[in-house]
């Protein structure tokens, strides 16, 4: 079965960076692309970006260009999501989601369990 | 502020129908298709309705989707308990280049 398991929570002071994993099993990783989305407390869903897992190409929320780089290690299947300068606002619960299509229609099929990033001084 | 509107709450009690408004336009729900994602309390999303209409597998088909224009919106009949979650559509803008949600209805059951 498809997983998604992401790396445990971190807490970070203003101004510095944080790396989070999101480790996939149960599928060929190279045959779909991983979308971050983010939820800071008590709000809603904001998507951040989306990597190919074949090619590396990504495309970011315009928000968060220049400070967020998404990658992929095809030997670990592991995708990375790491996100620089941080500020208070950017605490949040950080998940990463798989796609799936179908037809036409494209979806967050998969989703893991999450990462709960602390910004605090 | 969202991209798509939806209302903040919704409410029920059990064995009724409820719907959820989801809002948009031309570059989102006008021209893509919309998703719907159910979250628990303290859990990930989880899809509900994927293309306006569609069921993933084990969703059972109390939960319906439509869509009409720049504007979709779920429905829930027979409404139960577990029911009870935070509920956001989502679709593809075109013109940001980017997946957009709805702020999230947060759904009581009464």
């Amino acid at each position: 079965q498809v997983q998604l398991v992401q790396s445990g929570a971190e807490v970070k002071k203003p101004g510095a960076s944080v790396k989070v994993s999101c480790k996939a099993s149960g599928y060929t990783f190279t045959t779909y692309g991983i979308s971050w989305v983010r939820q800071a407390p008590g709000q809603g869903l904001e998507w951040m970006g989306w990597i190919s897992a074949y090619y590396g190409h990504t495309n970011y929320a315009q928000k968060f260009q220049g400070r967020v780089t998404m990658t992929t290690d095809t030997s670990t299947t592991t995708a990375y999501m790491e996100l620089r300068n941080l500020r208070s606002d950017d605490t949040a619960v950080y998940y990463c989601t798989r796609e799936s299509q179908v037809g036409p229609t494209i979806f967050f099929a998969y989703w893991g369990q999450g990462t709960l990033v602390t910004v605090s001084s | 502020q969202s991209v798509l509107t939806q209302p903040p709450s919704a409410s029920g009690t059990p064995g009724q129908r409820v719907t959820i408004s989801c809002s948009g336009s031309s570059s989102n729900i006008g021209s893509n298709t919309v998703n719907w994602y159910q979250q628990l309390p303290g859990t990930a999303p989880k899809v509900l309705i994927f293309g306006n209409n569609q069921w993933p597998s084990g969703v059972p088909d109390r939960f319906s989707g439509s869509k009409s224009g720049t504007s979709a919106s779920l429905a829930i009949s027979g409404l139960q308990s577990e029911d009870e979650a935070d509920y956001y559509c989502a679709a593809w803008d075109v013109s940001l280049n980017g997946w957009v949600f709805g702020g999230g209805t947060k759904l009581t059951v009464l």
